[in-house]
């Protein structure tokens, strides 16, 4: 299969620990988005890579949240000192180069996070 | 104001139903819309996306965009079981940009 892949799919820690959540887009894909989601809300918009260079951070990825995407193929992305409001289920979604026909972005499952 | 906004439902229809599923936007200058089917605990999965205003059909599926009332739909015909899900529409400015997603519909189709 060579849809997009997220490792782990669940994650449980403690406050105050840092995570690491890895996403594999879709090998042709050149963009990789990342998004949180909570219960009951659509996906929110995180930040996005064309290629290697991360071009687009929201206003939710605070200092504690990094993302990268080396040789501009897996990302990956940590949260440092976790707090039990970054539990939420991050999504990673890949798109290919763009242009009048295929444009709109594949997900993967997921990863689950759990801070206690 | 939400730059989207989707009514969360729940919706519970009858198998053979024809469903509407429906959102509605503020910025005038989105032009690429999707619509998502989400079941519990999994990642979102494309159905529909389509540019600009108009129709587009794929099988049971049929989504509108409407810009002059920032309004897109998404219809299911013959509505089955297996259709229940969380639908969430989505839309951007560019391809290269961030999408920005409704809350998601919840449906129910009753055998």
């Amino acid at each position: 299969d060579t849809g997009v892949s997220q490792d782990p799919r669940h994650k449980i820690t403690k406050r105050g620990q840092n995570v690491t959540f890895r996403c594999d887009p879709i090998s042709e894909h050149n963009r990789l988005y990342w998004y949180r989601q909570t219960l009951g809300q659509g996906p929110e918009f995180l930040t996005y890579f064309q290629n290697e260079a991360q071009l687009e951070k929201s206003r939710l990825l605070s200092d504690r949240f990094s993302a990268e995407r080396p040789k501009g193929s897996f990302s990956t992305l940590e949260i440092q000192r976790t707090e039990q409001g970054d539990s939420a289920m991050y999504l990673c979604a890949s798109s290919p180069r763009g242009g009048d026909t295929d444009w709109t972005q594949y997900f993967g499952p997921g990863t689950r996070l759990l801070v206690l | 104001q939400k730059e989207v906004e989707q009514d969360p439902g729940p919706l519970s229809v009858p198998e053979g139903a024809i469903v509407s599923l429906n959102c509605t936007y503020s910025n005038s200058a989105f032009q690429y819309f999707m619509w998502y089917r989400q079941y519990s605990r999994k990642g979102p999965e494309l159905l529909m996306y389509t540019y600009s205003s108009g129709n587009k059909e794929d099988g049971r599926f049929t989504a509108q965009v409407d810009k002059s009332s920032k309004y897109i739909s998404l219809f299911i015909r013959d509505s089955q079981p297996s259709d229940s899900a969380t639908y969430l529409c989505a839309m951007s400015v560019n391809t290269g940009n961030q999408f920005y997603f409704g809350t998601g519909t919840s449906l129910t189709v009753i055998p």
